[in-house]
């Protein structure tokens, strides 16, 4: 079944915990981007990756960090310096020109 | 940076309506797709359309680039169509597949 997973679907942690969101995809795609979405706003860009072992800082990396080690994966890292972590988090994987996106991750930190 | 603005915010259809939705931008674009959120948080991609005109069954999209704008149409609307529509482009010259989003058109398709 190919497609792009993120888990978990919805993740609560503390205030001053790091937290690190999945985000694996086995459509061979070589670019990968990682998203934060709040209430009632379009996507920013945080991280993207062209290919292994290589990644761009996004509009909004402050207090974020990624590693791509494989083609499959782009773990996100939500660090204890990301002001506001509280949001919808959406993986995409493209091909080329269009992208195509994961279910989300909705992180609550309390 | 570039702009993105979408127009309208929010629009409530009566099904079997017909919609245009827009979205102008401010810089010229390599790259413009429209996105379709469903109230579960997840987008599809409905159109790659840096440039003139495509269909897609009930949807089709149009951009102008010359003129800064793209259109998106949906005839015959259904409930299924609920959500939220995003544009998002490329600046040209930027970074590839670093898209900027607008801030979308709610739609709600009433029964």
């Amino acid at each position: 079944d190919g497609g792009i997973t993120q888990s978990p679907k919805y993740l609560f942690r503390k205030e001053g915990q790091n937290v690190t969101l999945s985000c694996e995809q086995n459509l061979n795609h070589d670019a990968m981007y990682w998203y934060r979405q709040d209430p009632g706003q379009g996507l920013r860009l945080i991280y993207y990756s062209q290919i292994v072992n290589d990644f761009q800082k996004g509009d909004i990396a402050e207090g974020y960090s990624v590693s791509r080690e494989k083609k499959e994966s782009f773990p996100l890292t939500v660090t204890s310096a990301q002001k506001n972590p509280t949001a919808f988090y959406l993986c995409a994987s493209s091909p080329g020109e269009k992208q195509f996106f994961g279910p989300g991750t909705r992180l609550t930190v309390l | 940076g570039i702009q993105v603005e979408q127009s309208p915010p929010d629009l409530i259809l009566q099904e079997g309506a017909n919609s245009t939705l827009r979205c102008n931008f401010s810089d010229s674009v390599n790259n413009l797709q429209w996105f379709h959120q469903n109230p579960w948080g997840q987008l599809i991609n409905l159109f790659y359309i840096p440039s003139g005109t495509k269909q897609n069954g009930r949807l089709s999209a149009t951009t102008v680039a010359t003129e800064r704008y793209s259109l998106l149409y949906i005839s015959s609307s259904q409930t299924t169509d609920s959500g939220v529509y995003f544009c998002a482009v490329e600046r040209a010259g930027g970074s590839q597949g670093n898209l900027i989003f607008g801030k979308g058109t709610k739609l709600s398709v009433k029964p």
